[in-house]
């Protein structure tokens, strides 16, 4: 079955950087993307981006341009979200999520990660 | 960016109820509309795409139906484990953007 299994809990400081990793199984990673997702405390949910596990091929979302950075390792079926220049309003949970492409449907979700940047 | 917006923000129903929540977006986005189901604590779970077909495994109880800018979700008969935060999200242009989502609670 297909299962995303995402890396524990960060705790950050303002400016610092995080990288949250997600382990995909279950199916065969380069013939789908992984989309990221994040909810702070409270909150809706606001996409961050997509990459492609087949090409490293990436969309991210504006607001996040230049800090994030979004990476896959197929050896390891395993994608990356890298957050840069953390700031308070950055706490969340972090999700990432099964795609085919950036215009389509997730139906399968990792637990996400908790983020918190705190002084 | 394309907005959405939904309604209401909550709703309280009883067990059984017919339960419809309304889903608008700031432009055409054809039927590139999913419906997500958002208990507490856990990750979101696709339940409608393409605004209007059953994601495999959920109940026949909810729909979702609409094109365009309008959209509705239904679920035909509320029963106690539906209680959770319902989202919709279109795909038809990046990035791609969610309702603020509509609390759902029993009476």
């Amino acid at each position: 079955q297909v299962q995303l299994v995402q890396s524990g809990a960060e705790v950050k400081k303002p400016g610092a950087s995080v990288k949250v990793s997600c382990k995909a199984s279950g199916y065969t990673f380069t013939s789908y993307g992984i989309s990221w997702v994040r909810q702070a405390p409270g909150q809706g949910l606001e996409w961050m981006g997509w990459i492609s596990a087949y090409n490293g091929n990436t969309n991210y979302a504006q607001k996040l341009q230049g800090r994030v950075t979004m990476t896959t390792d197929t050896s390891t079926s395993t994608a990356y979200m890298e957050l840069r220049s953390l700031r308070s309003d950055d706490t969340a949970v972090y999700y990432c999520a099964r795609d085919s492409t950036p215009y389509s449907s997730s139906p399968y979700w990792g637990q996400g990660t908790l983020v918190t940047v705190s002084s | 960016d394309i907005q959405m917006t939904q309604s209401p923000s909550s709703l309280s129903a009883s067990v059984g109820d017919r339960v419809t929540i309304t889903c608008q977006a700031s432009q055409d986005i054809s039927n590139y509309l999913n419906w997500y189901q958002q208990k507490p604590g856990k990750a979101p779970k696709l339940l409608i795409y393409d605004a209007s077909n059953l994601e495999t495994g959920v109940p026949s109880r909810f729909s979702g139906s609409g094109s365009g800018t309008d959209f509705t979700f239904t679920i035909s008969s509320l029963q106690p484990e539906d209680i959770a935060t319902y989202y919709c999200q279109q795909y038809d242009n990046l990035p791609r953007t969610f309702g603020p989502g509509t609390k759902v609670d029993i009476k």
